[in-house]
């Protein structure tokens, strides 16, 4: 059981360069989610897909561009690599919760195992 | 907008003591989940327990327990009988419930150190 897959585990970037994190998902979630890890900062939200063929900003998205490619897939692309997105970034889906009142349901995030990624 | 705090950067614990870790939350929606997730040293993330804004008892699950006061909105995660495995970085998260997908938000983490 694979769960959240993402690729690379690490990767070292030049100041100005491209690169896509690729993130696939088995459980057949329809919300996926791309974050980030600084020291002392907690996880910041990136980007996230609700469902498949949406996307929406969180509260780090500057220098970032996200892809829902299908269900399984939601990838995350810095198009002009900086410094300060050096961090650990991690990918992570959930079940899709029904809206409704008074709603108890449990749906934590799924998350991979995380991309070190260093921008010199 | 939701926001979660967690006041404690580093935490120390004798091994077999107790330990809560604390988190406080802000939010104006009435239907909202709270979590921990655990990220020891190896950096995964680990789902430990949830609460729901209208669970009337506090969560358990095993060593764990969620100490739920609604009217303080605090959400303190109780670690009992403490292990060498339990020494990383806790967090806690929220997300409304009623607006469908929502993301978790997280707070700035505890590092739990327990000592032999």
């Amino acid at each position: 059981n694979a769960g959240v897959t993402q690729t690379p585990k690490f990767q070292v970037l030049k100041t100005g360069q491209s690169m896509t994190l690729q993130c696939a998902q088995d459980m057949n979630h329809n919300s996926m989610y791309w974050y980030r890890q600084d020291p002392g900062m907690g996880l910041r939200l990136i980007y996230y897909s609700a469902s498949e063929g949406t996307t929406d900003k969180g509260e780090v998205p500057n220098g970032y561009n996200v892809s829902r490619l299908n269900k399984r897939e939601f990838s995350l692309r810095l198009e002009s690599a900086a410094p300060s997105q050096t961090s650990v970034y991690f990918c992570a889906s959930s079940e899709a919760l029904p809206r409704r009142a008074r709603q108890t349901y449990n749906s934590p995030l799924h998350f991979g195992n995380g991309t070190r990624l260093t921008v010199t | 907008a939701q926001k979660i705090t967690q006041t404690q950067p580093g935490m120390f614990v004798q091994e077999k003591e107790a330990v809560t870790l604390d988190c406080t939350y802000d939010t104006s929606d009435p239907s909202y989940g709270l979590f921990w997730y655990k990220q020891p040293s190896s950096g995964e993330m680990i789902f430990l327990i949830y609460q729901g804004s209208y669970d009337q008892q506090n969560a358990t699950e095993g060593r764990y327990s969620l100490n739920f006061q609604k009217a303080r909105k605090s959400a303190n995660l109780v670690i009992s009988a403490s292990q060498l495995g339990d020494s990383a970085m806790y967090f806690c998260a929220m997300r409304d419930l009623n607006s469908g997908n929502t993301p978790l938000v997280f707070g700035k983490g505890t590092r739990l150190s327990v000592i032999a």
